[in-house]
């Protein structure tokens, strides 16, 4: 398998633009996660999946932020409008169901730049 | 709320010698933790899992403990090299779905 496949590596934007990001998390996966790392902040949890069902979108920071994961192999992560303070690497992470192991696989991340 | 936090400090470490990170974490108790390996520009990377009813686990030149007493995991690197430098994240998890890190801790080793 390929790994989780993120897209786009590197995005440059201006404030007030749509920005969406891409996932594709290892196939039989059943979680699917959405993580944004910054300096300050370090990783934080946005939203989560569990077979394409959102559980728990308790870290997505505000409105602006929403996330869509039609399929088993395809998830959005949307914001709308951008803001420079979004500016951030999301990484999506997958994870089989496996017990309780909960090992997450992560992608390379989507570096975002809001100017 | 759930607090967890690894030295912020960066660790510089002579080669050969041990590295040991600490994870602490409070206002939860986590069923399991995880370790994870974050190099510049990548993804972190899955390395140790040890659960709640273990107090030690080892993976080659690596050994987690974890003391639910102390809220408390250590994260020791024996025979230290240059390769090992990255950022190691701690993740303590009380249900098997919601994962939450650490700010993470540089480690660099020095030849």
């Amino acid at each position: 398998d390929a790994g989780v496949i993120q897209s786009p590596r590197h995005e440059v934007t201006e404030m007030g633009q749509e920005v969406t990001l891409r996932c594709k998390p290892i196939s039989g996966h059943d979680y699917l996660f959405w993580y944004r790392q910054t300096m300050m902040r370090g990783l934080e949890l946005l939203i989560y999946f569990n077979n394409n069902v959102p559980i728990d979108d308790s870290g997505m920071p505000e409105d602006r932020f929403s996330a869509k994961m039609p399929n088993a192999s395809f998830s959005t992560l949307k914001i709308q409008p951008s803001e420079p303070r979004d500016s951030a690497v999301y990484f999506c992470a997958s994870s089989p169901r496996t017990g309780n192991t909960g090992e997450l696989f992560f992608g390379e991340g989507s570096r975002l730049t809001v100017l | 709320s759930q607090k967890i936090e690894q030295n912020s400090e960066a660790l510089n470490i002579q080669e050969g010698k041990t590295a040991t990170l600490t994870c602490n974490y409070t206002n939860y108790s986590p069923a399991y933790l995880q370790w994870y390996r974050q190099d510049p520009g990548r993804g972190p990377v899955f390395l140790l899992l040890i659960r709640e009813n273990e107090k030690e686990k080892r993976k080659e030149r690596l050994k987690v403990t974890f003391d639910t007493t102390l809220k408390q995991s250590l994260f020791h690197i024996t025979a230290s090299q240059p390769a090992d430098s990255a950022t190691y994240l701690c993740a303590p998890s009380g249900s098997a779905s919601k994962i939450i890190f650490g700010s993470g801790t540089r480690l660099s080793i020095r030849p």
